[in-house]
């Protein structure tokens, strides 16, 4: 059974830094991950999709990679700005399974 | 329509009542999921549809509730005898098919008093 975890569960950083938010998951079989976004009493935005054949998906400030092998995914925040400030969460899938969340990693980003 | 749109937004019930939640998924997505969200934690997996088949719903946390899809569009998750402990944020996504992009609506948080 996947299970998904993620470190830190809550984060500080001041404007301007590069950070970066962990994803680690037990099966490392998986089809593909899906960072996601969620404000306060909001639903969950796509932020990047990565296949498991791919090491790396980019848009804008935000860059993903996928280690299967380690279990692991990170999603890196570059030049970070208060409206960054949200949960943000890794899903892990395989295939013709559903999508396993993690509890999310709080993000405040002070201006 | 342009984005996954769930209603009502908020649902304010009375412990014993029965609910209805219903999703309306983005145009031609065959695969719609439902998510029960506690607050601070991750979405957790509920139920699946294609189209109108629902082909698992090992998340359902009792027989009280109960999903449906009848002619592979709308979606409707209802809740029979609404416990306390169903207390959480419920969100419906869809995707292409079952293994690609999830899209999720705004959620309805339920408050069962």
């Amino acid at each position: 059974k996947q299970e998904v975890t993620q470190i830190p569960a809550a984060l500080s950083v001041p404007e301007g830094e590069n950070l970066v938010l962990n994803c680690s998951f037990t099966d490392s079989a998986i089809y593909n991950l899906q960072w996601f976004r969620q404000d306060p009493g909001k639903g969950l935005t796509s932020l990047l999709l990565i296949q498991s054949s791919q090491r790396e998906q980019t848009s804008g400030r935000l860059n993903a990679s996928l280690d299967k092998s380690s279990g692991r995914s990170t999603l890196y925040i570059a030049a970070s700005q208060p409206g960054d400030s949200a949960t943000y969460l890794c899903a892990a899938h395989n295939y013709g399974q559903n999508f396993v969340f993690g509890p999310g990693t709080r993000l405040s980003v002070l201006p | 329509g342009a984005g996954v749109s769930q209603s009502p937004r908020y649902k304010v019930a009375k412990r014993g009542q029965d609910v209805a939640l219903r999703c309306d998924p983005i145009s031609g997505h065959v695969s719609l999921f439902w998510y029960q969200q506690a607050l601070g934690q991750g979405p957790e997996f509920l139920t699946y549809f294609q189209n109108e088949a629902q082909l698992d719903k090992s998340g359902l946390p009792s027989d009280r509730f109960f999903a449906e899809r009848p002619e592979g569009s709308v979606s409707t998750l209802k809740i029979q005898r609404t416990q306390q402990e169903d207390s959480a944020v419920y969100l419906c996504a869809t995707s292409v098919t079952r293994n690609e992009k999830l899209f999720f609506g705004s959620g309805t948080q339920l408050s069962v008093l």
